[in-house]
Formats: structure tokens, C-alpha cells, sequence
């Protein structure tokens, strides 16, 4: 199983940034999907969440209605839009593989990425 | 404040068995599964235990996961200085529609 995060970088309060998320070594159709985030100091973070078709999605209070998550299972790849971005988004960004079947989000992230750095500087 | 709660710390001699607990309610630990987690600051976290009390390739057994009720329980037998750091449980919730992480257990070994 492997997760490669990319998009993250340096960008200005209110502005946007799109992570992506490149999948190999299962089949990620089959899977639910999580992103997590990690700010410094801080424990670990639940963000957003996908079923396997992207018939469900799923946000934290935190980013409802700023982030977005989409999927696409044909090119393996887990994306996550991140609009209107705060100070207090400023985190490392995992993305990780949940558990199998239509259900597979109510499994908790079991295999991350090496995570993307998102820096929201003011 | 955490939907999880576990100690924020917990502490142990070398060789040592020490417990750090999660408890939670019906809505996520009650239903669903629960992974543990040890996080080194500057890397991803790294699964202990997932799917209650399921040891991944490549984790020693010393470490094991439980789960009873609402409540669910990390142990470390044979402590050891490279077991010091952060752990984490998690679990999905079921009212909130999302995953929950507890607050963290820092564990110092003596």
C-alpha cells in the first residue's frame, strides 16, 4: 500500500490549494478514504472522509463548507480542495486508506501517506 | 475537548506493562472499530492496533489493543525507552458522522 500526497505549499489567508493523493498497491476503488491533519504541537485531526463510490463525503466542522473531497477511482486518486483557508489550517495533511466495501469510512485510518505541508501565512 | 478520552499521561520503568485507556460512548467506540496510534513528531502516525485488537505486519507484540463496551485499552508489555512518545485511539462516530482521535496519552518510560 502506498499514498503520495502532493499540492501542499505556502499560500496567503483566504486563499486555496489543492491536495492530491496518488494510491498503488490495493485496489483503492474498494476503499474508503481519509484525510487527517497533524498542526504542530497538536494531536491528530480528522478532516474529511470518502466512500468508495463517492456516494458519501464527509467534514469536520472545522472545514465544512470551505474543503471539498472527490475521488477518482478509474485514475486511483484521492483530491481535497481547500478553500478560504485560515491561520488555524496550517498543518501537515495525510491522506489514508479506511477500511474495504460501501462502508469502509467507519473504519479509522489505517495505512497514511507521508503527508503535504500546507503553511497559511498572514 | 476530545470525544475520546484517554490519560494525558501515563509512565513505566523499563520492562514494565503499562495500559493507557480510551473511552468513549455507543456512538463510536460502542459500534465501531477502534485503531491505535504512536505519533513522533515530524512523521506519520504509525498503526499499532487496528480494527480493536488486530496487530499489523511489523509491530512487535508486545503492543496488544482490547475493547470492551464503550471503552477500549492499548498495552505495552516489556516497556522499553523507544516505546516513549505520543499514542493515540480513534474511532468512527456515528452521530457526528466522522472520525474522533482522543486527546493523546504522553507515555515516559523511567
Amino acid at each position: 500500500v502506498e499514498l503520495v500526497e502532493s499540492g501542499g505549499g505556502l499560500v496567503e489567508r483566504g486563499g486555496s490549494l489543492r491536495l492530491s493523493c496518488a494510491a498503488s498497491g490495493f485496489t483503492f476503488g474498494d476503499y474508503g478514504m481519509h484525510w487527517v491533519r497533524l498542526a504542530p504541537g497538536k494531536g491528530p485531526e480528522w478532516v474529511s472522509s470518502i466512500s468508495s463510490t463517492s456516494s458519501h463525503t464527509y467534514y469536520s466542522d472545522a472545514v465544512r463548507g470551505r474543503f471539498t473531497v472527490s475521488r477518482d477511482n478509474a485514475e486511483e486518486s484521492l483530491e481535497l480542495q481547500m478553500n478560504g483557508l485560515r491561520d488555524d489550517d496550517t498543518a501537515v495533511y495525510y491522506c489514508a486508506r479506511g477500511g474495504l466495501g460501501a462502508f469502509g469510512v467507519v473504519f479509522p485510518p489505517e495505512h497514511w501517506g507521508q503527508g503535504a505541508l500546507v503553511t497559511v501565512s498572514s | 475537548q476530545s470525544i475520546l478520552t484517554q490519560p494525558p499521561s501515563a509512565s513505566g520503568t523499563p520492562g514494565q506493562r503499562v495500559v493507557i485507556s480510551c473511552s468513549g460512548y455507543m456512538s463510536n467506540i460502542g459500534v465501531n472499530p477502534v485503531n491505535w496510534y504512536q505519533v513522533v513528531p515530524g512523521t506519520a502516525p504509525k498503526v499499532l492496533i487496528s480494527y480493536n485488537d488486530k496487530r499489523p505486519s511489523g509491530v512487535p507484540d508486545r503492543f496488544s489493543g482490547s475493547k470492551s463496551g464503550t471503552s477500549a485499552s492499548l498495552a505495552i508489555s516489556g516497556l522499553q525507552a523507544e516505546d516513549e512518545g505520543n499514542y493515540y485511539c480513534a474511532s468512527w462516530d456515528d452521530r457526528m458522522s466522522g472520525v474522533v482521535f482522543g486527546g493523546g496519552t504522553n507515555l515516559t518510560v523511567l
